[in-house]
């Protein structure tokens, strides 16, 4: 069975330019999770969503990231501007119930 | 104060110790808890889930302690694979995650 899908798996941009990240879960999981990583810290999650409604996304810095997951499969993260301190992995989970399963991630360096 | 707290480590030990990671939580109506395995730049991965009556799958064990707010894993017998941070994971309405206790196991 395929794992969650991430990609790219590395994006290295200039601070003030759009990031996209894209992540595919494991099939028939209906619940989806975006998190940031920074280095020494655990995962922070940013939004959930069951099926295509955000029903978690009190963590979501709304000024800049958006997300979206149109057709409850796939989903996207953006930022737009990107910031400096936007630099870290953002992993990408999916659960049907219980255990969460995440992709390997998106490294992202903002210069 | 944060919602899940770890000691960050790291541990250092040599293979074939004991070794135990505690974590607390702030949130008295958190359901479900789990630990987390999560080797150098790679994602996590569910190591065991936590229940109320302390639960052990081979050299692991986890137990939970809901007064104190208080979880805690135990590696027995611990071996080189072993090297890695441990991440406490607990849900109430979302799941929150700790920082991570980072083990290395030297021969």
């Amino acid at each position: 069975e395929a794992g969650v899908v991430q990609s790219p798996r590395y994006k290295i941009i200039e601070k003030k330019q759009p990031v996209a990240f894209w992540c595919n879960p494991i099939s028939g999981h209906n619940t989806l999770y975006w998190y940031r990583q920074n280095l020494g810290q655990g995962p922070e999650l940013l939004i959930r969503y069951e099926n295509e409604e955000a029903v978690d996304d009190s963590q979501l810095p709304k000024d800049r990231f958006s997300a979206e997951r149109l057709k409850g499969v796939d989903s996207t993260l953006k930022i737009q501007p990107a910031e400096l301190g936007d630099s870290a992995v953002y992993l990408c989970a999916s659960s049907d119930v219980g255990e969460q399963y995440f992709g390997p991630g998106t490294r992202l360096t903002v210069t | 104060r944060k919602e899940v707290e770890q000691d960050p480590g790291p541990f250092n030990v040599p293979e074939g110790a004991t070794v135990a990671f505690n974590c607390t939580y702030s949130n008295s109506a958190s359901q479900s808890f789990f630990w987390y395995r999560q080797d150098c730049r790679k994602e996590p991965k569910l190591l065991m889930s936590v229940y109320s009556s302390g639960n052990e799958d081979g050299r692991f064990t986890a137990q939970l302690n809901r007064a104190s707010q208080y979880i805690s894993l135990l590696i027995r017998d611990s071996k080189l694979s072993d090297s890695a941070t441990y991440l406490c994971v607990v849900m109430g309405n979302d799941m929150r995650f700790g920082a991570g206790t980072r083990l290395t196991v030297k021969p």
